[in-house]
């Protein structure tokens, strides 16, 4: 079945990078876009990034874009999230989703993985 | 301030029917398909309905969707103790050529 785990989280200072991973399996990883979304403590949910089956194709939220970066391995199964510039308002838990097909919908979750932004 | 607005709570009586409702724009809701999530108390999103009405694999068919104009509904009958969560519709929008969440309804079983 489906499998979607992210790992890379932790404590970070205002200001740093941090790099954000996910390990696809159980299907066919090079059929799927892939979305990273995000849910501050006691928030809502917020969409991330989402980047397209062959990695061509990118689109980020205005809240990170210029500071975060998506990127896939399709050799390896795996997804990242490279973030710059971490702020505060950056502190969430961070999950990766399969995109389900031609429209918009993210059928597979990860369990997540928590950044917490704080000096 | 969430692109998509939702009620940010609902409360019924178990058995009984509630919807949730999503309201929108001409650039989201009203020009692309609409998802709903359910989210249990901590645990991750999951997948109820896609495409408006679609629901997937294993979702019970108590959990119902529509959508009209720039509004979509969610609508759960038979309300279970076990249905309390928060839920998220979703969409794209092509004005910001971002996904967008509503801002989320928690469900409460009473």
């Amino acid at each position: 079945q489906v499998h979607l785990v992210e790992s890379g989280g932790g404590v970070v200072q205002p200001g740093r990078s941090l790099r954000l991973s996910c390990g696809a399996s159980g299907f066919t990883f090079t059929s799927h876009s892939m979305h990273w979304a995000r849910q501050a403590p006691g928030k809502g949910l917020e969409w991330v990034t989402v980047i397209s089956y062959d990695g061509k194709n990118k689109y980020y939220a205005d809240s990170v874009k210029g500071r975060f970066t998506i990127s896939r391995d399709n050799s390896k199964n795996t997804l990242s999230l490279q973030m710059n510039g971490l702020t505060a308002e950056d502190t969430a838990v961070y999950y990766c989703a399969r995109g389900g097909g031609a429209t918009t919908y993210l059928d597979y979750w990860g369990q997540g993985t928590l950044v917490t932004v704080s000096s | 301030q969430s692109v998509l607005t939702q009620a940010p709570s609902v409360s019924a009586a178990p058995g009984q029917k509630v919807t949730i409702s999503c309201s929108g724009s001409s650039s989201n809701i009203g020009n692309d398909y609409v998802a709903w999530y359910q989210q249990l108390p901590g645990a991750a999103p999951k997948l109820l309905i896609y495409d408006n009405v679609k629901r997937p694999s294993g979702i019970p068919d108590r959990f119902s969707g529509s959508k009209s104009g720039t509004s979509a509904t969610l609508g759960i009958t038979g309300l279970q103790t076990g249905d309390e969560a928060d839920y998220y519709c979703g969409t794209w929008d092509s004005r910001l050529s971002a996904a967008v969440f509503g801002g989320g309804t928690k469900l409460t079983v009473l």
